[in-house]
Formats: C-alpha cells, sequence, structure tokens
C-alpha cells in the first residue's frame, strides 16, 4: 500500500494567515492525489484533485501543488470555517489511501 | 442535487454482522461508483472499497477481502455494505460516497452523512 505522510501534525495559525501543509507519498505517484477538509462530526468534503485541480465550490483561496512524491495544500488566507483536519488522498495505486491528517487550529 | 443518506447508527456484538444501507438521489445512481469509508474514533480515514452499481462489481483494500461484502438495487438507487466477523477495532463511523466522475476516478466527492457503528460486548 503506498504510504501517504502528512505534515506537521498540527498547525497553530491565525484568521488571515498562509496555511502550508505538506503530503509525501512513499512511491511516485505522478499527480494522482487529492486533498479532503473534514470538519467535527462531519463528512469530508473534497477540496483538490489530481493534485492542483479546484472541485467544484471550492474558494480559490485554496490551491495545491507538486507532484511524484511532495505535495502541497496552501490556503492563502485562513477563514474561519478553514479551521479543521485536512487529509491527503492517493489514487496512484490501489487500494486508495489516506494520509494521517493535519489539523489547523485558532493559535 | 445529490445527496447520499445512511442508515441509523448500531450497536454489534463481537462475531456478529452490520448491513449499512446507502441511499442516494440527484445523479444517476448506475453512473457512478460508491465508495466505502470508514473512520474509527478520533482516527483519520481509511477506504474500504469500492462498487460499481452498474455491472455489480467490486474493488476491495486487502485487510477486508472475505469479510466486506458490497452490493446495491439499482431500482431504489440504493447501495449496502455488510461487514461480517466484527470485533472492537471496528468501531469506526462508516461512510458511503460518490465517485466524482462517471469513469471511476477514485476521487470521492459526496459523501452520506456516516453511520456509527459500536461494537461492544
Amino acid at each position: 500500500d503506498i504510504v501517504l505522510t502528512q505534515s506537521p501534525a498540527t498547525l497553530s495559525l491565525s484568521p488571515g494567515d498562509r496555511a502550508t501543509l505538506s503530503c509525501r507519498a512513499r512511491q511516485r505517484i505522478a499527480n494522482s492525489l487529492a486533498w479532503y477538509q473534514q470538519k467535527p462530526g462531519q463528512a469530508p468534503r473534497l477540496l483538490i484533485y489530481d493534485a492542483s485541480n479546484r472541485a467544484a465550490g471550492i474558494p480559490a483561496r485554496f490551491s495545491g501543488s507538486g507532484s511524484g512524491t511532495d505535495f502541497t495544500l496552501t490556503i492563502s488566507s485562513l477563514e474561519p470555517e478553514d479551521f479543521a483536519v485536512y487529509y491527503c488522498q492517493q489514487r496512484g495505486d490501489w487500494p486508495l489511501t489516506f494520509g494521517g491528517g493535519t489539523k489547523v487550529e485558532i493559535k | 442535487q445529490v445527496h447520499l443518506v445512511q442508515s441509523g447508527a448500531d450497536v454489534k456484538k463481537p462475531g456478529a454482522s452490520l448491513k449499512v444501507s446507502c441511499e442516494t438521489s440527484g445523479y444517476t445512481f448506475t453512473d457512478y461508483y460508491i465508495h466505502w469509508v470508514r473512520q474509527a474514533p478520533g482516527q483519520g480515514l481509511e477506504w474500504m472499497g469500492r462498487l460499481n452499481p452498474k455491472i455489480d462489481t467490486t474493488n476491495l483494500a486487502q485487510k477486508f477481502q472475505g469479510r466486506v461484502t458490497m452490493t446495491s438495487d439499482s431500482s431504489i438507487s440504493t447501495a449496502y455494505m455488510e461487514l461480517k466477523r466484527l470485533n472492537s477495532d471496528d468501531t469506526a463511523v462508516y461512510f458511503c460516497a460518490k465517485d466524482l466522475f462517471n469513469w471511476g476516478s477514485g476521487w470521492i466527492d459526496s459523501w452520506g452523512q456516516g453511520t456509527l457503528v459500536t461494537v461492544s460486548s
């Protein structure tokens, strides 16, 4: 299985700050990576797929980059509703796997 | 508007089986794969497998092979996931979700609300 390692585990920031989240794959997966946001008690929400494509309805402050083994999710200016847990997911090989998550919390 | 509505929370004893339903609406059910993902309390997301409702075939994570069955009833646009021989490690919220594209991309967009299953003696 392809292991995805997310860092940091927790990111403490203030509204308006820039958030940079990392996801590293143990083997190359081209651009086969997605990012999800999950708030407590809710289902995940797809933000980014194919490493850099925003899903429908996702604000432009969310952007994804990377290919191969190193990927980044950037939130350009944090809004209050962006404080949540973020997961990366790969589809480069079966089974689909998720990273362990990065919690973005209010500083 | 796409909706996936799952069956309610359940409590099961070790060794029993669970079956979660996922009623869909707002799109053509047979055109999109249904994924099942679970999340243990306070933990991350774990993909269990996916179902092609058009031809009733599945791709399962090896961990669940032999223990999970994914089926559907296209006449009522509903998918089902059955997990057998439950143990305490199966305590989790189980999500059904629809694939983003009709060719089975592996990206997961619309999600059900989740079904909490507690395994306890």
